[in-house]
């Protein structure tokens, strides 16, 4: 399953709202996570089975949709918020993960 | 606290062998299927391998099959990767990680152990 992540690029200010898609070749159902990476970090898990914020992720971050179509909305923008993010699907092997959005400082 | 903790990167010849080592605590690792995860420089992260919670069942992305072999030691809550025929291709970050597959998720990553491929 590819997963195809659009835009490449956010250019954004803090206290902006960030609208992240991720579009799935065929559906995953609900299997459909969300990570952050800063450089030299891990992935973070955000969000995962479409709408659920992982331990300690901030409400500012929401996960929609199903089947084929994915969007991981950050209402606020806070300074730490920009990163790389990363959709992954769990649904049928190989696990995948999108390209990837950058989300930078406008 | 959930800790991954992988080991046994460097940098290796075109067509050598390495083995990495991911050392798990903090959570229930036989409940699990854990898998390895890599990262191309400057590129997004690639799923490489699986292995299910008893050891017995294996999945792995093409480019890697034959190559590579995944396993687990339950009783010392380790994962472990096996790599011959390296090529430059595989060079990148490898992330052991708890991300999905046979119904069980937690996506936790630990730190990550470089391998780079190189003559």
């Amino acid at each position: 399953i590819v997963l195809t992540q659009s835009p490449a690029t956010l250019s954004l200010s803090p206290g902006e709202r960030a609208t992240l898609s991720c579009r799935a070749s065929q559906s995953v159902t609900i299997y459909l996570a969300w990570y952050q990476q800063k450089p030299g970090q891990a992935p973070r898990l955000l969000i995962y089975d479409t709408s659920n914020r992982a331990t300690g992720i901030p409400a500012r971050f929401s996960g929609t949709g199903s089947g084929t179509d994915f969007t991981l909305t950050i209402s606020s923008l806070e300074p730490e918020d920009f990163a790389v993010y990363y959709c992954q699907q769990r649904h049928s092997w190989p696990l995948t993960f999108g390209g990837g959005t950058r989300v930078e400082l406008q | 606290e959930v800790q991954l903790l992988e080991s046994g990167g460097g940098l290796i010849q075109p067509g050598g062998s390495l083995r990495l080592s991911c050392v798990a605590s903090g959570f229930t690792f036989t409940s699990y299927v854990m898998s390895w995860v890599r990262q191309a420089p400057g590129k997004g992260p690639e799923w490489i391998s699986a292995v299910g919670v008893g050891g017995d069942r294996t999945m792995y992305v093409d480019s890697v099959k034959g190559r590579f072999t995944i396993s687990r030691d339950n009783s010392k809550n380790t994962l472990s990767l096996q790599m011959s025929s390296l090529r430059g291709e595989d060079t990148g970050v490898y992330y052991c990680a708890n991300i999905g597959g046979w119904g069980t998720f937690a996506g936790n990553w630990g730190q990550g152990t470089l391998v780079t491929v190189s003559s």
